[in-house]
């Protein structure tokens, strides 16, 4: 099975700031990534898929990149709004998520 | 308007079975692939199972493997979890989650129903 690592597990970041989340695969996976977000109580929502294609409706300041191994999630300025916990989600073989990231604000 | 809806959630005893369900509605159900993903209390998503559109396709998640059952009904256009040997740790909200034609991902999302296994 795959394993997806996500770090780190949580991160307090300032209005404005830029913020990175990283998500390693136990193997190659290719480009085959999504990234969701979800706010408390709510489901989880489509943000990124294909490791860098921002989904139609999606801010343009969350981005992502990488391929093979080592994936980056971005947001560009952190805003209130995106207070949230982040998962990465391979779809290479069958499906594994990341362990999550939650964004807080500082 | 694209929507899931889940149902059949509820609080069981250790060994017991449930059903759950989700309607579908707003899209062609039939052509799409569908999951279930859970969350545990306070933990982080877990993906369960895949049903391919024609059923011909099922993967499952080896904690719920020879336990679960995915199945669905393109004339219904319902898709189903039947769980059963149920343990305290498949305490969960249970999602359904739709699986957009490739580059695959889960692009629409129900609103959960909670699932409790105890004595």
């Amino acid at each position: 099975d795959i394993q997806m690592t996500q770090s780190p597990s949580s991160l307090s970041a300032s209005v404005g700031d830029r913020v990175t989340i990283t998500c390693q695969a136990s193997q190659d996976i290719s480009n085959y990534l999504n990234w969701y977000q979800q706010k408390p109580g709510k489901a989880p929502k489509l943000l990124i898929y294909d490791a860098s294609n921002l989904e139609t409706g999606v801010p343009s300041r969350f981005s992502g990149s990488g391929s093979g191994t080592d994936f980056t999630f971005t947001i560009s300025s952190l805003q209130p709004e995106d207070i949230a916990t982040y998962y990465c989600q391979q779809y290479d073989n069958l499906r594994t998520f990341g362990q999550g990231t939650k964004v807080e604000i500082k | 308007e694209v929507q899931l809806v889940e149902s059949g959630g509820g609080l069981v005893q250790p060994g017991g079975s449930l059903r759950l369900s989700c309607a579908a509605s707003g899209f062609t159900f039939s052509s799409y692939s569908m999951n279930w993903v859970r969350q545990a209390p306070g933990k982080g998503l877990e993906w369960v199972s895949y049903i391919s559109s024609s059923s011909s396709t099922i993967y499952y998640a080896d904690s719920v493997k020879g336990r679960f059952t995915i199945s669905r009904d393109n004339a219904k256009n319902s898709l189903y979890l039947q769980m059963n040997s149920l343990r305290d740790e498949d305490t969960a909200v249970y999602y359904c989650a739709r699986d957009r034609l490739w580059p695959s991902a889960f692009d629409i999302w129900g609103q959960g129903t909670m699932v409790t296994v105890s004595s």
